[in-house]
């Protein structure tokens, strides 16, 4: 079945380091991918996407790239800051009917000053 | 972007009472709205799948006559946890999605049952 791999957390950086979190996926046909960010004490909110392959999705300076070869989508970021303090989830939607997004585990990260 | 909104944020019970949360999306119209449940640094669960004017659609282990879900309008759906007791307190999320675009996602309800 279609399914999200992501790394296991706590991830700790030290504020201006470069970050990478790692995401596979398992599924048929073409998914759309997604990273949301979950905040201390607050829903999901969505952080990037990228529909198709080769399709770079960016925002707040992170960025993914959906790599069919490697059945990736890493988020990563040039240069953390400590108000990126969150739970980063990557997901996909493989485009049935009901749109069901299927969650990574979620990946906790620290930004230290 | 999309807005949808939850009511209330936190809500504290008595085991056996019942709680009603809402869920709007407050600037498009949703077709589906979706339930899901999260525990202490857990990923999200889905619970079920609502459709404006139809039954809801539950996930495999919820228990339907405990989670009833009613999805009246294109811009509202509520979750009633019937009964509530302490394995019931959670963090529950909605979201309402528009057909082929993104999930957006309400700020989350914090249900403790004493």
């Amino acid at each position: 079945g279609n399914s999200v791999t992501q790394m296991e957390g706590p991830v700790t950086l030290s504020e201006e380091a470069f970050l990478t979190i790692n995401c596979t996926y398992t599924a048929t046909g073409y998914p759309s991918l997604f990273w949301y960010v979950q905040y201390p004490g607050e829903g999901l909110q969505l952080l990037l996407k990228a529909t198709k392959a080769d399709d770079k999705g960016s925002n707040k300076g992170f960025e993914a790239t959906y790599r069919k070869e490697t059945t990736s989508f890493h988020l990563e970021k040039g240069s953390v800051q400590v108000s990126d303090s969150a739970v980063y989830f990557c997901a996909l939607v493989w485009g049935n009917r009901d749109d069901k997004i299927i969650f990574g585990k979620g990946t906790r990260l620290h930004i230290l000053p | 972007g999309a807005v949808v909104s939850q009511h209330p944020s936190w809500v504290i019970c008595k085991s056996g009472t019942s709680v009603k949360i809402e869920c709007r999306s407050l600037d498009f119209q949703a077709t589906t709205m979706f339930w899901y449940r999260q525990f202490p640094k857990q990923s999200l669960m889905l619970m079920a799948t609502s459709n404006e004017g139809s039954k809801a659609t539950y996930e495999q282990g919820v228990e339907k006559d405990k989670f009833l879900i009613n999805h009246a309008s294109l811009t509202l759906s509520t979750l009633t946890v019937t009964s509530a007791h302490p394995e019931d307190s959670s963090f529950y999320i909605c979201s309402a999605s528009i057909p082929a675009d993104t999930q957006y996602f309400g700020p989350g309800t914090r249900l403790t049952v004493l």
